[in-house]
């Protein structure tokens, strides 16, 4: 069965940094990609980036490009969203997906609300 | 980037009928669309990928259609437990693979 479990809630004040994870089981974790999207308090989904398990490869969105940062531990099948400098704006569920690189998102983790506030 | 515009932004609908969901695209995105059904409190789940397949233990009522710009998904008899908030996203151009605002279904 595959499944993606995150990491739990995170609470953090503005400018700090936060890092939560997606481990992954059921299935070959360098196979597919790993997306993460979010999603604000009461908003839609929102594209973040992916990384490529194999080989470490990212590609951002560009609103998150430079905040961002997406990784993987294939000794560990685990893939990582670090986010810097928050501001109130970055208060929201993360999920991460599953996916192949030119595919839609057929597997997600259950979210990890992150909450910044001074 | 490719603008995803759903509508309507709410649909209500008595349960047995029913619903029509649109999505357009601001340019073609062949038929590299998908939908996705959240409910509350959960994890966006995928229904239906390539604009039409279903994906795996989605039930037959859930169809979908549409090439280029115009998508539909379609519910033929609504379940209780299908009302939720409904999005599609592409995935032909991108980055980004961006998604539709929602199309909130409710009794």
């Amino acid at each position: 069965e595959v499944q993606l479990i995150q990491s739990g809630a995170e609470v953090t004040k503005p400018g700090a940094s936060v890092k939560i994870s997606c481990k992954d089981s059921g299935y070959t974790f360098i196979d597919y990609y790993i997306y993460w999207v979010q999603q604000a308090p009461g908003k839609g989904l929102e594209w973040v980036g992916l990384v490529d398990p194999e080989d470490g490869a990212t590609i951002y969105a560009e609103r998150f490009q430079g905040r961002v940062t997406i990784t993987a531990d294939t000794s560990t099948d685990t893939a990582y969203l670090e986010l810097n400098s928050l501001r109130s704006e970055d208060t929201a569920v993360y999920y991460c997906a599953r996916g192949r690189i030119a595919g839609y998102f057929d597997y997600w983790g259950q979210g990890t609300l992150v909450t910044v506030s001074s | 980037e490719i603008v995803m515009t759903q509508s309507p932004a709410s649909l209500s609908v008595s349960p047995g009928e029913r619903a029509t969901l649109s999505c357009r695209a601001s340019q073609s995105v062949s038929s590299k669309l998908a939908w996705y059904q959240q409910k509350p409190g959960q994890a966006p789940r995928l229904l239906i990928y390539g604009a039409s397949t279903r994906a795996t233990g989605v039930p037959a009522r859930f169809s979908g259609s549409g090439s280029g710009t115009e998508f539909t998904l379609t519910i033929s008899s609504l379940q209780s437990e299908d009302f939720a908030v409904y999005y599609c996203q592409q995935y032909n151009n991108w980055p980004p693979k961006t998604f539709g605002q929602g199309t909130k279904l409710e009794i």
